[in-house]
Formats: structure tokens, sequence, C-alpha cells
């Protein structure tokens, strides 16, 4: 299994709370991405890194962050968090952009926002 | 709009018959398919990929099938195992970013 790791797992919190996702993997690879997993939507790119410092947004980036200061770890912030965010999260890395190198996934963070 | 489908929620087979899981695309100009899998509290595993420039790939008892005239890719699972009873998530790789879109899944169901 691809070594990594998310936290929280599980997490409640209030509308209008600031929330922080973490995403640490111990592969040394260049990719790293978040998605979020709704029913009736499949996984849902919000954005992705391609290095330290560079990061770019996909497909739901609105209301979300994020920030990859170091090769291991990729953080992914909602500054205010609504009731429509209440999602799973799962993040994902890939050694490249290859699709023999397909992307690896995290066991997911619920997060519920009440 | 969804670039990548799958039309079907929900499979069941009974153990040992042939799965068979579609999924349609309107890009052409997606390069690559992948399916995963994904079981209830845990991440989607990679299962198996497939090029556009090949009509089939294939994995001990898993076959990927790509039809890209039909715009039309299925995963045959061959024989049904209980342990496959899972939700099967295609995606398809494209854009000038080379992000994966995915579909919204299949529960598969495999039957003693």
């Amino acid at each position: 299994d691809a070594g990594i790791t998310q936290s929280p797992r599980h997490k409640v919190t209030e509308t209008g709370t600031p929330v922080t996702l973490r995403c640490h993997q111990t592969e040394n690879h260049r990719y790293m991405y978040w998605y979020r997993q709704d029913p009736g939507h499949g996984l849902r790119l919000i954005h992705y890194s391609y290095g330290v410092k560079d990061t770019d947004k996909g497909e739901v980036s609105d209301g979300y962050s994020v920030s990859r200061s170091k090769t291991e770890d990729f953080l992914l912030t909602l500054e205010s968090a609504t009731s429509s965010q209440t999602s799973v999260y799962f993040c994902a890395i890939s050694e490249s952009r290859t699709a023999n190198q397909p992307q690896h996934f995290g066991d997911g963070t619920r997060l519920s926002i009440l | 709009d969804q670039q990548v489908k799958q039309n079907s929620p929900s499979l069941s087979v009974q153990e040992g018959r042939i799965s068979i899981l579609n999924c349609d695309y309107t890009n052409s100009m997606f390069d690559y398919f992948l399916w995963y899998k994904k079981y209830p509290a845990e991440g989607p595993t990679f299962l198996i990929s497939i090029s556009s420039i090949k009509d089939k790939n294939e994995d001990g008892r898993f076959t990927v099938f790509l039809n890209k005239s039909a715009k039309h890719l299925s995963l045959h699972i061959v024989p049904s195992q209980p342990g496959d009873s899972a939700v099967y998530f295609c995606a398809a790789r494209g854009g000038s970013q080379g992000n994966l879109i995915f579909g919204k899944g299949t529960k598969l169901s495999v039957k003693p």
C-alpha cells in the first residue's frame, strides 16, 4: 500500500469555522491531489500540486485553498466551512502524470459541517 | 456536463459468473482510462488501465475493453468472487494537465 496518511479521519464542526485537512505521504511522489466524494457525483478534483509551492485549481475549488510547503505534506483548508462542504475527502499521490503511474489514494476524511 | 458516465448505479451477479461494468465518455481526447475499486471506509484502489491506442488489456481475472468509435469501455471480471463486491469507478485522463475525471461509480454485489 502507498504510504498515505490522512488526518483527521473524522471531523464534525460548525458552519463558519476554519478547517484544515492534512495529507502526508512517505513515497516522495511529486504529485498530490485533493478530491471530494459525494453521493451522485463520484470523485471530483478540488486542487492539486505538482511540486513544493506549486498548486493549481481543480473542478470544484471554490471555498477551498491548499498549501504544500514540503514534498510530503499537502494541506486542504476550508476558510469558513459551509454545510455544502460536508463530504468525504480523499488525498491521492502519483509519481508522474503518466497513466502507468496511476494515482494512489488515502483512506479519506469524513467531514461533517453542522 | 458529465464527460465520464457510468449509467448503472448497481449490478448484482452470482459468484462464479461474469461481471461486466460499463463506462461511456464524451471527450475523444482522453488518452488513458482507468478502473478503481473502492470498499466502504477505504480509499479507491487502482485496478487496471488501458491506453487509448489499445482495445484490450488483461490482468488476471480483470479485462478492460475499449471501443473508441463508440466511446465506450467495459470491465469484465471472470469469475466473479464475493470479495469483488465494491464500488467500481471508471476514470479518464485528459486535458492539458492530465488530470483524472471520474464517473459516479457502479456498486457491484457478488452473491455466493
